[in-house]
């Protein structure tokens, strides 16, 4: 069964500050893992998609890494603002049944002015 | 583009009462997803329908049916709800399974 990991759970950081989000997943054979952003009370948005053939994809400010022998995506965001503080998600698509994901709990982000 | 929709946004069952959760999109997607978030569970996948006119089964699909009316329409029907069954839902689409997701605003149940 796959298990998808965030580590740390939550984390803070001054404004302008790089910093990396971690997803471990253990089961190799996915399809997809994407990252998504919650805020509270909201619903999901889409940040980043990555296939399983691919080893990064970037939007903006965000870069995200996928090296699936080891288990591993990265989230990378460079010069945080207090607007990115949420709750950073990211899950997995199993290539046997590609409808079905698995979800990491989360990190929750906060980015202090 | 509305994207996807769900109603209601709030909702307070008694215990055996039946409810339907609707959602609809407008991106013209095949697969549409209903999950269920909960504090320190995460979320998880209840039912999905890949495409109109089929339906499978997630990882907590029991005291769940679903039914994909036609293309746009995703229901959740709740046929007899229980205390377990408080959660926040969400409703999601893609273009095809192994596309990106794209997430509704959520339902928040309670039932007492």
């Amino acid at each position: 069964k796959q298990e998808v990991t965030q580590i740390p759970a939550a984390l803070s950081v001054p404004e302008g500050e790089n910093l990396v989000l971690n997803c471990s997943f253990t089961d190799s054979a996915i399809y997809n893992l994407q990252w998504f952003r919650q805020d509270p009370g909201k619903g999901l948005t889409s940040l980043l998609l990555i296939q399983s053939s691919q080893r990064e994809q970037t939007s903006g400010r965000l870069n995200a890494s996928l090296d699936k022998s080891s288990g591993r995506s990265t989230l990378y965001i460079a010069a945080s603002q207090p607007g990115d503080s949420a709750t950073y998600l990211c899950a997995v698509k199993r290539d046997t049944n590609a409808g079905k994901s698995t979800f990491g709990d989360g990190t929750t982000l906060t980015v202090k002015p | 583009n509305a994207g996807v929709t769900q109603t209601p946004k709030f909702q307070v069952l008694k215990t055996g009462q039946s409810m339907t959760l609707q959602c609809a999109q407008d991106m013209n997607h095949n697969s549409m997803y209903w999950y269920r978030q909960d504090p320190g569970m995460g979320l998880r996948l209840i039912y999905y329908s890949a495409s109109e006119g089929t339906t499978d089964k997630g990882e907590v699909p029991n005291g769940y049916n679903v039914s994909r009316l036609n293309k746009r329409e995703f229901s959740l029907r709740l046929e007899s709800a229980a205390p377990s069954q408080t959660s926040v839902y969400f409703c999601a689409s893609s273009r095809l399974a192994e596309y990106e997701q794209y997430f509704g605003p959520g339902t928040r149940l309670t039932v007492t």
